[in-house]
């Protein structure tokens, strides 16, 4: 069964450095999302993507964050000056249609800024 | 977007039937009502989706009365494993907003 795969499953950065996490969404799926949750809350929307641009951020997804997908597999979330407040789990998730509620996640990336 | 309400927790035994009501009193008319799994340090997982009326697949069953507003996601005879985090969603497909859904523990 496809799957949506995240590297690294755990990333330690100090304060200041960016990061990149990465994700490979289902082959034939079109549209993509990432998500964050820090521990203990909700999962949080940060971003979707479809043909190669942004189509809705929340208000966490500030100037310090950016989406890519350099080829035609990979999906990649930017934190370019990371913060204490970024330690998280990051999800991404992706699915194959506009007004489709089943996304599919990958395991997370589990961020830890120091 | 339609603002869901859900228990905070709840406790079974293995074996025994669990509903899981979700009230969303402001839900659109275009809206439908879905239903995801988050076991611990995993993303989460689809379960269910639906408009109204009942829908049922091969892991739940999801209750929807005409007034749309609320719903019961019923799994039959959970086991060890059904223990997770459950959310009710409502509202945009695209862009999933979750609550703090509730914490069901399934007791040996």
């Amino acid at each position: 069964e496809p799957e949506v795969t995240q590297t690294p499953s755990h990333q330690v950065t100090q304060m200041g450095q960016e990061v990149i996490l990465r994700c490979v969404p289902i082959s034939n799926h079109l549209y993509f999302y990432w998500y964050r949750q820090i521990l203990g809350q909700k999962v949080e929307f940060l971003v979707s993507f479809y043909n190669n641009e942004i189509s809705e951020k929340s208000e966490i997804f500030d100037d310090q964050f950016s989406v890519e997908r350099p080829d035609g597999s990979n999906f990649t979330l930017k934190i370019r000056s990371t913060k204490l407040e970024d330690s998280a789990m990051y999800f991404c998730a992706s699915n194959n249609g506009a007004g489709v509620s089943e996304q599919f996640f990958g395991p997370g990336t589990r961020l830890t800024v120091l | 977007l339609a603002k869901t309400t859900q228990p905070i927790s709840m406790d079974s035994y293995e074996g025994q039937e669990v509903n899981i009501t979700c009230s969303h009193n402001n839900i659109a008319t275009n809206d439908y009502i879905t239903w995801y799994q988050q076991f611990p340090s995993q993303g989460p997982r689809f379960i269910i989706q639906g408009y109204k009326t009942k829908v049922t697949n091969e892991v739940a069953s999801l209750f929807i009365p005409a007034d749309r507003k609320s719903s019961t996601l019923s799994l039959p005879r959970v086991s060890l494993s059904d223990t997770a985090v459950y959310y009710c969603l409502v509202g945009e497909a695209d862009k999933l907003i979750f609550g703090t859904g509730t914490r069901l523990q399934v007791f040996p």
